[in-house]
């Protein structure tokens, strides 16, 4: 079946620095969708990437949608204490449901 | 306006028990989908409801686990005989279709289940 890998697993940052994480699938996917869940709280959206090549931000939020359509990117510029939680990627291919990566946890430090 | 909420927040519950848990989606979102999420794990998913169409049921890990959408609208699952490696934290998202465009998730607070 389909899965996906979340890279890094954890990472330990410096307030005010850049992030960067990635998603990547085995298989293609039309869709992809960033979530960041919060301790004790549901998923929220962050971004929905539609098309190959898709750049999209929000705020300092930058997702892209790769190229070969099997990977997908979040960047995160100059960090915030409130960045901290697991941020999620989720893809689906045609005609299949939404599989959810494993999550990255990201702390800040001050 | 309103987003995905869930009852209860918290349940628990004794081994071999039965346990209902409540989903309302956003209003006018014909899909919904049931996920459970281990103690520092990703998103699992149980099942999924879309309009009238069969439920895919695909994900739901044994006979005890089972769910409902009743007018298309609100949602329970059910697990009856709990175990506790059925302690978790159970999310519920709905989304406005299924097609492209449609499709992203929003997801309810969850309820955390632990079985004692």
């Amino acid at each position: 079946g389909q899965q996906l890998n979340q890279s890094p697993q954890s990472m330990f940052i410096q307030e005010g620095e850049d992030v960067s994480m990635n998603c990547t699938s085995s298989s293609i996917f039309n869709t992809w969708l960033w979530y960041k869940q919060d301790p004790g709280e549901g998923p929220v959206l962050l971004i929905a990437l539609y098309k190959a090549g898709e750049l999209t931000s929000n705020g300092r939020l930058t997702a892209q949608f790769g190229i070969t359509r099997k990977d997908s990117f979040l960047n995160i510029s100059a960090s915030i204490p409130s960045d901290v939680g697991i941020y999620f990627c989720a893809g689906r291919g045609y005609g299949q449901n939404f599989v959810f990566g494993p999550g990255t946890r990201l702390s800040v430090l001050p | 306006g309103a987003g995905v909420s869930q009852s209860p927040s918290n349940k628990v519950t004794e081994k071999g028990k039965d346990v209902e848990l409540r989903c309302d989606p956003i209003s006018g979102h014909t899909a919904l989908y049931w996920y459970r999420q281990s103690l520092g794990q990703g998103l699992e998913f149980l099942i999924y409801f879309q309009g009238n169409s069969a439920p895919d049921k695909s994900g739901l890990p044994s006979d005890r686990f089972s769910a409902e959408r009743t007018g298309g609208s609100v949602s329970t699952l059910t697990i009856q005989r709990t175990q506790q490696e059925d302690s978790a934290v159970y999310l519920c998202a709905s989304s406005l279709g299924s097609r492209a465009g449609q499709e992203t998730q929003y997801f309810g607070p969850g309820t955390r289940l632990l079985v004692l």
